[in-house]
């Protein structure tokens, strides 16, 4: 257990349509990114925020976005949906500016678009 | 990004020592080794990092080569709860908060 939440669990969608996914971040956290892992694929980076700015972002259109709350936990809001879209969407948090550190992976929401 | 390469997948007898290769043969100067897994339906997991001096945990070994072109992550004594995807990742700028997944390893332990 990291205590980094997700939410929902699983989600199903059409095509077209929009969707937000919460992340909990663990206590004392300033920094969350996300990730997109397809199936048989390793984690492709989304996006970071830090202090509730974005702080860099992977090679995603923008139709992918989010926001971090001044609590630092964080949502990531698709818009019209596409069949590839469909993954398990991880957030991890950690905590930036002391040095090294691991980051915290939640247990993923999957996220299916029909 | 420094770009690792590792194998595919790897077989280990159950308490018997893991060791997981990876090259990254572009490595720069300031780059971190990181090491993350993921056992099947859960998020990554880190396990241990390193410069250039080998390094050690709970979890695990971490064996950096001179020329820092390769590690070895070594799990000690593997147990069936160790089968996972094992990630080798150099982040960018020696950065801890972009990761760039590539494939991994499937290491699979059997009894």
């Amino acid at each position: 257990e990291t205590g980094v939440t997700q939410s929902p669990t699983h989600l199903i969608k059409t095509r077209g349509q929009q969707v937000t996914l919460r992340c909990s971040s663990q206590s004392g956290h300033n920094t969350v990114s996300w990730y997109q892992q397809a199936l048989g694929q390793g984690p492709q980076f989304i996006f970071q925020y830090y202090r509730e700015e974005e702080n860099g972002r992977g090679n995603f259109p923008p139709r992918f976005s989010g926001l971090q709350f001044p609590n630092y936990s964080s949502e990531l809001n698709v818009n019209a949906l596409e069949l590839d879209d469909s993954a398990l969407y991880l957030c991890a948090s950690s905590l930036k500016g002391k040095g090294h550190n691991e980051q915290f992976f939640g247990p993923g929401t999957r996220l299916t678009v029909l | 990004d420094a770009k690792t390469t590792q194998p595919t997948s790897m077989d280990c007898a159950e308490g018997r020592a893991a060791n997981l290769p990876c090259n990254h043969s572009t490595i720069s100067g300031n780059e971190y080794v990181y090491w993350y897994r993921q056992i099947h339906s859960q998020g990554p997991q880190y396990i241990i990092h390193g410069l250039k001096n080998n390094e050690t945990n709970e979890m695990a070994s971490l064996i950096i080569t001179e020329d820092r072109k390769s590690s070895t992550l070594i799990l000690p004594h593997a147990t069936l709860r160790d089968t996972a995807v094992y990630y080798c990742i150099t982040p960018y700028g020696g950065a801890t908060n972009k990761l760039i997944f590539g494939t991994g390893t499937l290491l699979a332990v059997q009894p």
